[in-house]
């Protein structure tokens, strides 16, 4: 059973830079997985930051971006600020089986 | 702009079926996407459920494939979750989504609690 891999917990300090990382534990992640990214904060339904890789979403600020890093998709925080600080999900697109699979999730801390 | 709002029970108890319905609002159902459920147990990660087309068309995690049942009212725009057998371990936010090969909007999620 494939499973999809994200960082327990990242930390950044304000006005840094994080990359938050989405792989598979067989094979790696492609165009054809369609990766999109999640922001969640507590008590509150997931946000869609980027889709199809590098696409973002309407009204997210330009310091999200998503990009390829080696065989793994990647979400990366440009500036960070104290508000980013919360979970962070990816899902990719499999086409069979279980069409679409969430990652463990990261929780981002920033300080 | 698109909204979805569950509802249904937010208390079932064991061995019996989870109910919710999402109700769509500024799109209509008929006109395509898929239309999904997602769940997160209390503290933890989110979990495909399963989706619906328009046409009927089902894509279940085959986790809970055979407890999980989705199906469509395009007349009132919604569409439905039962999850049969369910246990404690079932005990999650219960989120509606529309989605294609991403999930762009979501519901605000319903607290199911199964309890006796």
């Amino acid at each position: 059973q494939t499973v999809v891999t994200q960082e327990p917990s990242i930390s950044v300090s304000p006005g840094g830079t994080v990359t938050l990382t989405c792989g598979l534990t067989s094979g790696s992640v492609t165009t054809s997985h369609y990766p999109s990214w999640y922001q969640q904060t507590p008590g509150q339904a997931p946000r869609m930051l980027i889709y199809s890789t590098n696409t973002r979403s309407s009204g997210v600020p330009d310091r999200f971006s998503g990009s390829f890093l080696g065989n793994k998709a990647a979400l990366t925080i440009t500036g960070a600020q104290p508000d980013d600080e919360c979970d962070y999900y990816c899902v990719l697109y499999m086409g069979s089986g279980i069409s679409w699979v969430f990652g463990g999730g990261t929780k981002l801390t920033v300080l | 702009q698109v909204q979805l709002q569950e509802s249904g029970p937010g208390l079932v108890r064991p061995s019996e079926t989870l109910s919710l319905t999402c109700d769509v609002s500024g799109y209509s159902i008929s006109s395509g996407y898929y239309w999904g459920w997602i769940r997160q147990p209390p503290g933890k990660g989110l979990e495909y459920i399963g989706s619906i087309y328009r046409g009927g068309r089902t894509d279940y995690n085959p986790s809970l494939n055979s407890r999980v049942t989705i199906s469509v009212d395009t007349a009132k725009n919604q569409f439905s979750l039962r999850l049969s057998s369910v246990t404690a371990a079932d005990t999650a936010v219960y989120y509606c989504a529309r989605l294609q090969l991403d999930f762009d909007f979501w519901g605000q999620g319903t607290l199911v609690t199964v309890s006796s």
